[in-house]
């Protein structure tokens, strides 16, 4: 099983403030890595497909990079509404795995 | 637009069983894969289980493997998972997700969820 492990566990930021947040793979994925918004007592929202992958209706300050066993969520100049839990999730094998989660708070 | 309604999500002794309803709408349901990703109150997201288009496959993971069992009808466009042997570790909230495409193991739609309690 592919282990996905993230950091940082919470992070409390300013709006306008940029975020990255990392997500690593206990081995090689490629680029099947996924990321997911989950706003609280809300369902997940796909953000980034394929490691940076744009996804339609998305604000375009959220995006993707990396390969291999790193990657990174950035999203530039954090909004109010951007509060919540970010999960990444491989589907480079099965069983898919999720990441244990970044939350997000605004200061 | 795209709507997943899931259904059927109760309190539940432990082992017993459930049936869990999800009824698509807004898209082309027998065109896609479809996965059931559970939710433990307080924590991260879990896969459960994944059906190919016409149902041809399932997968599961080893933690409901041969208790949980996936289907479809694709006629009346609803996606189910059948719970048998329920322990309190099952105890969460069961989102039913559509897949990006074919079956590509990622989800672009995901409903709101149904709460399933298993307790004494």
């Amino acid at each position: 099983e592919i282990v996905l492990t993230q950091s940082p566990d919470f992070q409390s930021v300013t709006p306008k403030e940029k975020v990255t947040i990392t997500c690593r793979a206990s081995q090689t994925i490629g680029s099947s890595l996924h990321w997911y918004q989950q706003k609280p007592d809300q369902s997940p929202k796909l953000l980034i497909k394929y490691a940076s992958q744009s996804i339609s209706g998305v604000p375009s300050r959220f995006s993707g990079s990396g390969s291999g066993t790193d990657f990174t969520l950035t999203i530039n100049s954090l909004e109010a509404e951007d509060a919540a839990t970010y999960y990444c999730h491989q589907t480079y094998s099965l069983p898919l795995t999720f990441g244990p989660g970044t939350k997000v708070d605004i200061k | 637009e795209v709507q997943l309604l899931e259904s059927g999500g109760n309190l539940v002794q432990p082992g017993g069983s459930l049936r869990l309803s999800c009824a698509a709408s807004g898209f082309i349901f027998s065109s896609y894969a479809m996965s059931w990703v559970r939710q433990a109150p307080g924590k991260g997201l879990e896969w459960v289980s994944t059906i190919t288009v016409s149902g041809r496959d399932t997968y599961y993971s080893d933690s409901v493997k041969g208790r949980f069992t996936v289907s479809r009808d694709d006629s009346t466009n609803t996606l189910y998972l059948h719970m048998s042997s329920l322990r309190a570790g099952d105890t969460a909230v069961y989102y039913c997700a559509k897949d990006y495409d074919w079956l590509l193991f990622f989800f672009d739609y995901w409903g709101q969820g149904t709460l399933v309690t298993v307790s004494a």
